[in-house]
């Protein structure tokens, strides 16, 4: 079973608009949690990485927060752009593996002018 | 910030020969890379974990004498496919993390078409 488990699969919003992606994980412990950009074709880029004890980490439209009691993670983008089309991927490193990252399925984002 | 180049960004060969994929950490010395592969509309997949100046860890499934792979030096990683196939058509990416472990980045990865 994959311990990080995204939602929406996919949607898509209207240029402008604003959208929030779901990360639940049941990893533990864990060291950090990512938010991944992976354009169609490219190599996935990160936004924001926090720590088991941070709660919110900001990149420009990008806001994450994290809640380690609950085990979830959202993914905030204000006031999208054409270019946010992209899947968005929740990544989570567990304490005890190093290297392993466990990777979730990702939110395809589709913003239509 | 920490930047991996990863070449080449497509390749098309032939069934039967072999193609090398390099990974590069331009800015910092990667003690590990990390190689996945990709299939469409799916996650990235961990295939081996290399160390610099030792043997690559291969996870299960993934064949080490299909998917070779060198780290010769604190900044470079290579993904060698040996008699590729078109099932091993997909999307192949690398990814480095410095010697803390902190942070990982990945490469822009590499379509690999076997025709």
């Amino acid at each position: 079973k994959n311990q990080v488990e995204q939602s929406p699969q996919s949607l898509i919003i209207l240029e402008g608009k604003n959208c929030t992606l779901q990360c639940n994980y049941t990893v533990s412990p864990f060291s950090n949690l990512r938010w991944y950009k992976q354009d169609t074709g490219r190599g996935p880029v990160s936004l924001t990485i926090m720590t088991f004890s941070e709660n919110t980490k900001s990149n420009g439209r990008y806001t994450a927060t994290l809640d380690a009691d609950t085990k979830q993670s959202s993914l905030h983008i204000t006031a999208s752009q054409l270019s946010d089309s992209a899947s968005y991927i929740c990544v989570v490193s567990p304490t005890d593996s190093w290297g392993k990252l466990q990777f979730g399925a990702g939110t395809q984002v589709v913003v239509t002018p | 910030g920490a930047v991996v180049s990863q070449h080449p960004s497509w390749v098309i060969c032939k069934s039967g020969t072999s193609v090398k994929i390099e990974c590069r950490s331009l800015d910092f010395q990667a003690t590990t890379m990390f190689w996945y592969r990709q299939f469409p509309k799916q996650s990235l997949m961990l295939m081996a974990t290399s160390n610099e100046g030792s043997k690559a860890t291969y996870e299960q499934g993934v064949e080490k004498d299909k998917f070779l792979i060198n780290h010769a030096s604190l900044t470079l990683s290579t993904l060698t496919v040996t008699s590729a196939h078109p099932e091993d058509s997909s999307f192949y990416i690398c990814s480095a993390a410095d010697s803390v472990g902190y942070g990982y980045t990945f490469g822009s990865g590499t379509r690999l078409t076997v025709v």
